[in-house]
């Protein structure tokens, strides 16, 4: 257990609707990553957030959105679904004061049917 | 951007022989990260190995160690014994101190099968 966790683990929805996924960091971390992981794609970065402000920005869509709490669990906001969408959502966080290393939560499987 | 390249999409070991999975990378940068994960048919991503890119010395964790070669770009996992367990997709991935602009990079992914 990496001491990330994330909810929901698995979310079925339709195209063009809207869902949020959520995360919750490592105790103390204050950095969240957010990743994407699809057939076609691989894993891709999508976001970073550092205590509460965006910090880098990867290959996250426009329909994509994402925000950091003050308690420091993010969400991932995903609109205008399409089939294309489906994937695996990875939240990682890390303290970015001793080692960088990312520690993954379980995922969130979304599927848009 | 940094590449990093995971040229053996399937690999198969015997139980208990020895396995190195393949990564090479491609950066200008002096300092950074270099990570193996490995993820298990439940998909979860869990940490195996890391590597400080200012440190010559290569990393070892119990059965897992790297072959970290600077100049070359390359950085191999040795998996030592291997175990039914060990049966995952492997990614190598880098990054840069503090995430850098692009958060981890990963590889295609190794699928490490495990012969009884």
């Amino acid at each position: 257990d990496s001491g990330v966790t994330q909810t929901p683990k698995h979310l079925i929805t339709a195209t063009g609707q809207r869902v949020t996924l959520r995360c919750s960091p490592r105790s103390g971390d204050l950095s969240v990553y957010w990743y994407q992981q699809s057939l076609d794609q691989g894993l891709q970065f999508l976001i970073q957030y550092y205590n509460g402000e965006e910090r880098a920005k990867g290959n996250i869509l426009e329909r994509f959105s994402a925000q950091q709490f003050p308690d420091l669990h993010s969400e991932l906001n995903l609109s205008s679904l399409e089939l294309g969408d489906s994937a695996l959502y990875f939240c990682a966080s890390n303290d970015r004061g001793s080692t960088d290393t990312q520690y993954f939560g379980p995922g969130t499987r979304l599927t848009v049917l | 951007a940094q590449t990093v390249t995971q040229s053996q999409p399937e690999m198969s070991v015997q139980e208990a022989e020895t396995v190195t999975l393949s990564c090479t990378y491609d950066t200008s940068e002096s300092d950074y990260y270099l990570f193996w994960y490995k993820q298990p048919p439940s998909r979860q991503m869990i940490l195996v190995i890391r590597q400080e890119a200012y440190k010559q010395q290569n990393a070892t964790e119990n059965r897992f160690s790297v072959n970290f070669q600077k100049a070359a770009k390359s950085f191999s996992l040795k998996i030592s014994d291997s175990q039914l367990g060990d049966a995952a997709m492997y990614f190598c991935a880098y990054t840069l101190p503090g995430g850098g602009a692009d958060g981890l990079t990963f590889g295609k992914g190794t699928h490490l099968i495990i012969q009884p």
